[in-house]
């Protein structure tokens, strides 16, 4: 049962910014909202991950809301590369470890 | 180096028959799972496995079986195999502590399980 929801898909022109929006309204306190793409053919990739305040890295920037029911995925400027499924996910405390729930992921096309 | 590799990458067989896949992974992580995407890409957790500590996702038919012989390696062994099981299968690890630094999850590349 996912505990994210995202688009199905989503389209962007190649060199703009995209915005992934994801809704967790479940969240718990202690939950941390991670991010993961999935290129064709291959195993899922950590993206950025983050609990209460905004994120940066190299590959895009996070931005949680306040109440944190909700998450943006940026990418800044969107290359052909970055076309994959763009997962959301929720790592939650179990016992002492921890256990991921993914969601249904968003398919973005970058239109050249 | 691969750091989470499984075998077979692809993977044909009857109904009814059993089949392994194995998982490897050197990156000294504690913790191991296994992940089934379906084919709408929704990929749900079946199994984690920490220090001889198994978590199972209960929706999971008992005909599915994770074994551990060390830190190391996860296999899944799949009995009677059903025409639904046909799906890609994902061995992810991660470094088994809470906190802000830790948490990511290394997957392997996948195993298309059909079953005819």
């Amino acid at each position: 049962d996912a505990k994210t929801t995202q688009p199905n898909s989503m389209e962007s022109n190649e060199e703009e910014p995209v915005h992934l929006p994801c809704n967790h309204s479940t969240i718990s306190g202690t939950d941390y909202i991670h991010w993961y793409r999935q290129l064709p053919s291959q195993g899922p990739e950590y993206v950025i991950h983050g609990l209460t305040s905004n994120v940066n890295n190299r590959m895009a920037s996070l931005a949680i809301a306040e109440d944190r029911k909700s998450s943006t995925l940026i990418l800044h400027r969107a290359t052909l590369r970055d076309a994959a499924v763009y997962y959301c996910i929720l790592r939650a405390l179990i016992g002492t470890g921890n256990q991921f729930y993914f969601g249904t992921g968003t398919s973005l096309t970058v239109i050249p | 180096d691969t750091a989470v590799s499984q075998t077979p990458k692809y993977l044909v067989t009857q109904m009814g028959n059993d089949k392994s896949i194995k998982c490897e992974q050197n990156l000294g992580h504690d913790t191991m799972y296994w992940y089934k995407q379906d084919s709408k890409k929704f990929l749900k957790i079946m199994f984690s496995y920490n220090n001889k500590e198994l978590i199972i996702n209960e929706t999971v038919p008992n005909r599915f079986s994770p074994k551990s012989p060390d830190k190391a390696h996860l296999n899944l062994h799949i009995n009677s195999l059903e025409l639904g099981d046909s799906a890609v299968y994902f061995c992810a690890s991660s470094q088994d502590r809470w906190g802000p630094n830790t948490g990511e999850l290394f997957f392997g590349e996948g195993s298309r399980l059909t079953v005819l």
